[in-house]
């Protein structure tokens, strides 16, 4: 593994299904966070973890949770996906949340739900 | 409220130089960022400016103003390679980034 992985690339979700979508880093990076990315929006942060054991809501966080049980995973779960959340969502990590720590991403996850 | 804008899309011919515009409120100020996005890819780091003036590196050049808000990327001799989203990401009080919707950048032979 070289950077961060997602998966999977894409998914079909009938809604109402619970989804999780997978994320893993191999940079040792204390800091990991979730986006989803709408077309005319900006990345919208979901949630993030400064480091293992600790997470954090951030923009908008209702729908989702994650769990940050080791350094390297961090997975995103829908419990019941709606409609609304079809979006492409993108895993990334930095070194620590500070100011100059550049975010690093994966290739992203496209989630469409019927 | 937090806020980042950006025009939506600029042209602009190969071998030219571009800039493109970012004006930002965050609650607090930790940063401005700017990453590139090609179509259907993650978006990669570009730039980091946390103090006024130009960071000049390579082809790409960002420059930031506190006072006014405002920051721009500077990309000189295009090359069709360079077509592709540009974001611009605000760091607020707490490091997290506000993110704009993108720039567009079209490039013409």
């Amino acid at each position: 593994i070289a950077g961060i992985t997602q998966a999977p690339t894409s998914q079909i979700l009938a809604a109402g299904r619970r989804m999780t979508l997978r994320c893993t880093q191999d940079m040792r990076h204390n800091a990991m966070y979730w986006y989803r990315q709408d077309l005319g929006l900006g990345l919208r942060l979901i949630h993030y973890s400064n480091t293992a054991g600790t997470t954090g809501k951030g923009e908008v966080p209702d729908g989702y949770s994650v769990s940050r049980a080791n350094t390297d995973d961090f997975p995103l779960t829908l419990a019941s996906a709606v409609p609304s959340q079809t979006s492409v969502y993108f895993c990334a990590s930095s070194d620590s949340i500070g100011s100059s720590n550049e975010q690093f991403f994966g290739p992203g996850t496209r989630l469409t739900v019927l | 409220g937090q806020n980042i804008d950006q025009p939506t899309e600029m042209t602009a011919t190969e071998g030219a130089i571009v800039q493109i515009n970012c004006t930002y409120q965050t609650s607090g100020f930790n940063g401005l960022f700017w990453y590139q996005q090609h179509a259907g890819e993650a978006p990669t780091f570009l730039s980091y400016n946390v103090l006024d003036g130009l960071e000049e590196k390579g082809r790409f050049s960002s420059f930031l103003s506190r006072s006014k808000g405002y920051s721009y990327l500077l990309l000189k001799e295009l090359q069709m390679k360079d077509s592709a989203s540009y974001l611009c990401a605000g760091a607020d009080s707490n490091y997290q980034l506000i993110w704009g919707a993108g720039t567009k950048l079209i490039i013409k032979p």
